[in-house]
């Protein structure tokens, strides 16, 4: 299985920060990459798909870029919204997996 | 709008079994490739295995912690998606989520608890 991690698992940020999250595959996986935000108790929702499409209805402020095995998600002005928990994966081979997450908390 | 209701997750003793399902409404479930995924306490996501749509073949695939104990089924006319699960071990505890997507997870449920304890 391709293995994804991600760094950091944990970041704190203020509102109005820059954030960027990384995610790196075992093996090249295109640009099949997704992101997902996961708020507590909630089920995940999709971001971004294919490394840097936006899902309709999500704002700008967020972006994704890479390709290969180094992706990055970027939230240009976080906002009180985006404290949440972030998950990449990968969907290049048969057997989809994700990242362990990374948790966007307040500083 | 696309909506996801999983039921049937429960407290069971390890060895036992377990059916959860999931009905779907807001697109054509028939068209769709549906996937379980889930998240154990305070982990991250493990996708759990996926069926495809009957005009794609209706086949399965499995993650290898499931496979061979785990069953997904659909029944079209009831735009219901199944996930049978047998000889459970205290490691499949966690939330069971089913979703939409070939590969890609683009409508999610709400989840169901399934805890295996003795």
């Amino acid at each position: 299985d391709i293995q994804m991690t991600q760094s950091p698992s944990t970041l704190s940020a203020s509102v109005g920060d820059r954030v960027t999250i990384t995610c790196r595959a075992s093996q090249s996986i295109s640009d099949w990459l997704a992101w997902y935000q996961q708020k507590p108790g909630k089920a995940p929702k999709l971001l971004i798909y294919k490394a840097s499409i936006l899902e309709s209805g999500v704002p700008s402020r967020f972006s994704g870029s890479g390709s290969g095995t180094e992706f990055t998600l970027t939230i240009s002005s976080l906002q009180p919204d985006d404290f949440a928990t972030y998950h990449c994966q990968q969907y290049n081979s048969y057997s989809p997996t994700f990242g362990q997450g990374t948790k966007v908390e307040i500083k | 709008d696309v909506q996801l209701v999983e039921s049937g997750g429960d407290l069971v003793k390890p060895g036992g079994s377990l059916r959860l399902s999931c009905v779907a409404s807001g697109f054509t479930f028939s068209n769709a490739w549906m996937n379980w995924v889930r998240q154990a306490p305070g982990k991250g996501l493990e996708w759990v295995g996926r069926i495809k749509s009957k005009p794609d073949g209706g086949t399965t695939d499995y993650a290898t912690p499931v496979k061979g104990r785990f069953t997904i089924s659909r029944d079209d006319s009831k735009t219901t998606l199944y996930l049978q699960m047998n000889s459970l071990k205290t490691e499949d505890t966690a939330v069971y989520y089913c979703t939409t997507g070939i590969q890609l997870c683009s409508n999610w449920g709400q989840g169901t608890l399934v805890s295996v304890s003795s």
